[in-house]
């Protein structure tokens, strides 16, 4: 089993739409979740760390089930700017600072 | 302005010719790493460093070597480049802390074609 696990899309929604992200992961001792946004090319950036009640920010809310091992990303009233790669990462197992990626979720919003 | 900086950003070389990629930070970050990413295959550490002189491997170190004699830079050597070392790399740091969720700050890239 793969150690993080993303669909790898492409999910195509027109603007304003709701979509939602899963990941899993297969590592029960990871400790710290996070999902980072890479624009076509460009470095990987944090979009927001994921806690274990859950978490907001904005138009981005973020879930954590540590009994089934999964994290989402919901992203409300999408925008055009949205359209990137959605990376989910988690940290731990092994070593504590290493880090784990998915190898993401391509999401394509249109006019 | 806080940042991890990468040279060259862009590379293409011979199978064999030794090359270094540079990485630097300014944020006093302990934690460094590197990583490759290749279609299909996502994100891959290479080597990481806790600190300084203190190094280790990371999912692919194969063909790759590290140094971190100073807190702020972390050298890729590629003492002998072959073709399948061509890929986009990126150096990564970050504030060390155990069981502590740390952002990871990420260099711009340096895309490695080795013909």
């Amino acid at each position: 089993r793969k150690e993080v696990e993303q669909d790898p899309g492409p999910f195509n929604v027109p603007e304003g739409a709701t979509v939602a992200f899963n990941c899993t992961y297969s590592n029960s001792a990871s400790q710290s979740f996070f999902w980072y946004r890479q624009d076509c090319r460009k470095e990987p950036k944090l979009l927001m760390s994921v806690y274990s009640s859950g978490n907001e920010d904005g138009r981005f809310t973020a879930q954590l089930n540590r009994a089934s091992q999964y994290i989402s990303l919901l992203i409300r009233d999408s925008k055009l700017s949205d359209s990137a790669t959605y990376l989910c990462v988690v940290r731990g197992g092994m070593g504590y600072s290493t880090l784990t990626f998915g190898k993401g979720t391509m999401l394509l919003v249109s006019p | 302005e806080a940042q991890v900086t990468q040279n060259p950003r862009y590379l293409i070389t011979v199978t064999g010719k030794k090359l270094t990629v540079t990485c630097s930070q300014n944020m006093n970050h302990e934690y460094m790493s590197w990583y490759r990413q290749d279609p299909g295959l996502g994100l891959r550490q290479i080597y990481y460093s806790m600190n300084v002189e203190v190094t280790d491997k990371g999912d692919v170190p194969e063909g790759y070597k590290v140094s971190r004699k100073e807190k702020r830079n972390f050298p890729l050597i590629l003492e002998s480049p072959s073709p399948n070392q061509t890929s986009l790399y990126f150096c990564a740091s970050s504030h060390r802390g155990a069981g502590l969720a740390y952002e990871q700050y990420f260099g711009p890239g340096t895309r490695l074609t080795v013909t």
